[in-house]
């Protein structure tokens, strides 16, 4: 079955620190990914819509140049959370769907936990 | 997108079928209904999806009514693990369309 894969599971950093997630389609290709947030106790937010070769398209509320993403391939799109603060410790999940095949649902990667400090 | 509606949990006994509701009353012609949990700290997880026919696939099946206006998730035989927040989303089917979450309903299965 489709497998989306995201790096790193976990991780912990100081304030002003940019963090990079990747998100990666191990075994199809996706034109389309999405990127969610999730605090605890509360359900995903959708945060962008990451387009292959184009620019992404951010939420209401959502600061793009706070938060980077880049989809350069077919396979791989990344968010980058830039100058981080302890506000935006949260989980981070993409998902994604297989772009070449009909009626396939999106899978999701096992997210991002970000602690800033 | 139509808005769904779900129970806010719901216990089932452990071996017992565990049947989770979800109402879209609104839902339009070229929607689907997708069912999604998350087990804690993980990523959602697909479960099933449909259009107006029954599903059934190896982690459970799905009842939609004959009016689309409400379904069912069946997991036939729950078990300690099936312990997750389960989400009903209804969405036209398009790979461009994100999936937008509820707050969907929290499945306890007791021993």
């Amino acid at each position: 079955g489709a497998v989306v894969s995201q790096h790193p599971s976990w991780v912990i950093c100081k304030s002003g620190t940019s963090v990079k997630i990747e998100c990666r389609s191990l075994d199809f290709q996706a034109t389309t990914m999405f990127w969610y947030r999730q605090f605890p106790k509360k359900s995903l937010m959708l945060m962008a819509t990451s387009n292959e070769g184009s620019k992404a398209t951010y939420e209401q509320g959502v600061e793009k140049d706070k938060f980077l993403i880049n989809h350069a391939s077919l396979t791989l799109s990344t968010l980058t959370v830039t100058s981080a603060h302890p506000e935006d410790s949260s989980f981070y999940i993409c998902s994604a769907r297989d772009s070449s095949m009909g009626n396939q649902p999106q899978h999701f990667g096992d997210g991002t936990r970000l602690s800033i400090l | 997108d139509a808005k769904t509606t779900q129970p806010p949990s719901m216990d089932c006994a452990e071996g017992r079928a565990a049947n989770l509701p979800c109402n879209h009353s609104t839902i339009s012609g070229n929607e689907y209904v997708y069912w999604y949990r998350q087990i804690h700290s993980q990523g959602p997880q697909y479960i099933i999806h449909g259009l107006k026919n029954n599903e059934t696939n190896e982690m459970a099946s799905l009842i939609i009514t004959e009016d689309r206006k409400s379904s069912t998730l069946i997991l036939p035989h729950a078990t300690l693990r099936d312990t997750a927040v389960y989400y009903c989303i209804a969405l036209p089917y398009s790979g461009n369309t994100p999936l937008v979450f509820g707050k969907g309903t929290r499945l306890s299965v007791i021993a």
